[in-house]
């Protein structure tokens, strides 16, 4: 159950792109498309942003989304906002019932 | 709209109990699996521990297994934890939390805002 691999940090400017990396293995990233990012404000609840991988839900912005490539997964958001700027957490299906998540990536709006 | 309302954290002793109560709304939560989830201060997020709609079934985190034990209240619209043998690293902010779909093998959709849970002398 070892935490899943994402940068520290990424920032970007105002209507750039930035892309969070997270990589696992071959029993959690690559073995399953149950695959969800979350972004989580300061003292705040994380929010579901992308999940399977790179479904969006409703209500979430379209410059928001997801791609797999073997046991790294990949958050891309377009059109940086402002209130983009928070923690990021990817997480995994794991096998026997057990999730696992990444160490999170803080995200700078410059 | 779904909320998930989490209780009983607080400051306990290392080696003492505690039990978290986290209340459901909004939804049919008799139907839905659900996780717990930590938070420990300034780290990120590790999963806990998930219990089926039913309660039949029961998984946790190597971390955990053997302390905590997850349980439901499908009356009560109420999941539990109940933690013993606290250690420091146990220091955290839980969050009940519900899988996307109701599968206790989904990542969550819906988070409870958390209690802080701290253990220390």
């Amino acid at each position: 159950q070892s935490a899943l691999t994402q940068p520290r940090s990424v920032s970007g400017s105002p209507g750039q792109s930035v892309t969070i990396s997270c990589t696992g293995t071959s029993s959690d990233v690559g073995a399953y498309n149950y695959v969800s990012w979350y972004q989580q404000h300061p003292g705040k609840a994380p929010k579901l942003m992308i999940y399977d991988v790179s479904k969006r839900p409703s209500g979430v912005p379209d410059g928001f989304s997801g791609s797999k490539s073997g046991n790294r997964a990949s958050l891309t958001i377009s059109g940086l906002q402002a209130e983009d700027e928070a923690d990021y957490y990817c997480c995994s299906y794991a096998g026997s019932y057990t999730l696992v998540f990444g160490g999170g990536t803080k995200l700078t709006v410059l | 709209q779904v909320q998930l309302v989490e209780s009983g954290g607080g400051v306990v002793q290392p080696g003492r109990s505690l039990r978290l109560s986290c209340a459901a709304s909004g939804f049919t939560f008799s139907n839905y699996g659900m996780h717990w989830v930590r938070q420990a201060p300034g780290k990120g997020l590790e999963w806990v521990a998930v219990i089926w709609y039913d309660g039949s079934n029961k998984y946790y985190a190597d971390s955990v297994k053997g302390r905590f034990t997850i349980s439901r209240d499908n009356s009560k619209n109420t999941l539990y934890l109940q933690m013993n043998s606290l250690r420091a690293e146990d220091t955290a902010v839980y969050h009940c939390a519900r899988p996307r779909g109701g599968s206790g093998s989904s990542p969550p959709d819906y988070w409870g805002q958390g209690i802080l849970v701290t253990v220390s002398s």
